[in-house]
């Protein structure tokens, strides 16, 4: 299986700041990859597909960069709306694996 | 506007059989490239992804619970289930389905999830 390690498992922010979460992969999985936000109680919604690729509707202050093995998710200027916890997701090869998850908390 | 929607019991008993149900709208899994996964969280856990199945019928299932998990589909009905035997307190979580395009295998719609405890 592809494992697929998120760092920091925790990040204090303020609104307005610059956050970078990062995702690895154990092995190269091209640009297969995706990131979910979910807040508590809710499902996951997707915010990126294939690495960089937003998806409708999701605000451009959400970024995707990467390829290979290291990835990261940038959220350019936090809103208040965005404290949530954020998953990559791997969909290069089956399993389907998902990374542990980045708490993104109010500092 | 696709919707998906799980349902089952709450509540199981070690040692029995969780059988959940994705009733979903807005696509039909005869359509090419579709498919419909389940993906379960434990409280305060990451996400895990347990089986998927597509327009072709091939099922997919996590390598770590195949021998317990059988992914079906019901087209008529605009329905998928999912069974998982022999449940342990362990597999205590929220139960989710999602849509996705099985060439890329990201999850693009979600449902609202089914928390299922296991206890005795």
């Amino acid at each position: 299986d592809i494992q697929m390690t998120q760092s920091p498992s925790t990040l204090s922010a303020s609104v307005r700041d610059r956050v970078t979460i990062t995702c690895r992969a154990s092995q190269s999985i091209s640009s297969w990859l995706a990131w979910y936000q979910q807040k508590p109680g809710k499902a996951p919604k997707l915010l990126i597909y294939e690495a960089s690729s937003l998806e409708g509707g999701v605000p451009s202050r959400f970024s995707g960069s990467g390829s290979g093995t290291e990835f990261t998710l940038t959220i350019s200027s936090l809103q208040p709306n965005d404290f949530a916890t954020y998953y990559c997701q791997q969909y290069d090869t089956y399993p389907l694996t998902f990374g542990g998850g980045t708490k993104v908390q109010i500092k | 506007q696709i919707t998906l929607k799980e349902s089952g019991p709450t509540l199981v008993k070690p040692t029995q059989t969780l059988t959940l149900t994705c009733t979903f709208s807005g696509f039909s899994l005869r359509t090419s490239g579709v498919g419909v996964g389940w993906i379960r969280q434990p409280p305060g856990q990451a996400l895990e992804w347990l089986a998927l199945i597509d327009w072709t019928d091939t099922k997919r299932y996590s390598p770590s619970l195949k021998s317990r998990l059988t992914i079906t589909q019901d087209t008529s009905k605009t329905q998928v289930v999912l069974t998982m035997t022999n449940m342990d307190p362990v597999d205590t979580a929220t139960y989710f389905c999602a849509h996705s395009f099985v060439a890329t295998s990201f999850f693009d719609f979600w449902g609202q999830g089914t928390l299922v405890t296991v206890s005795s």
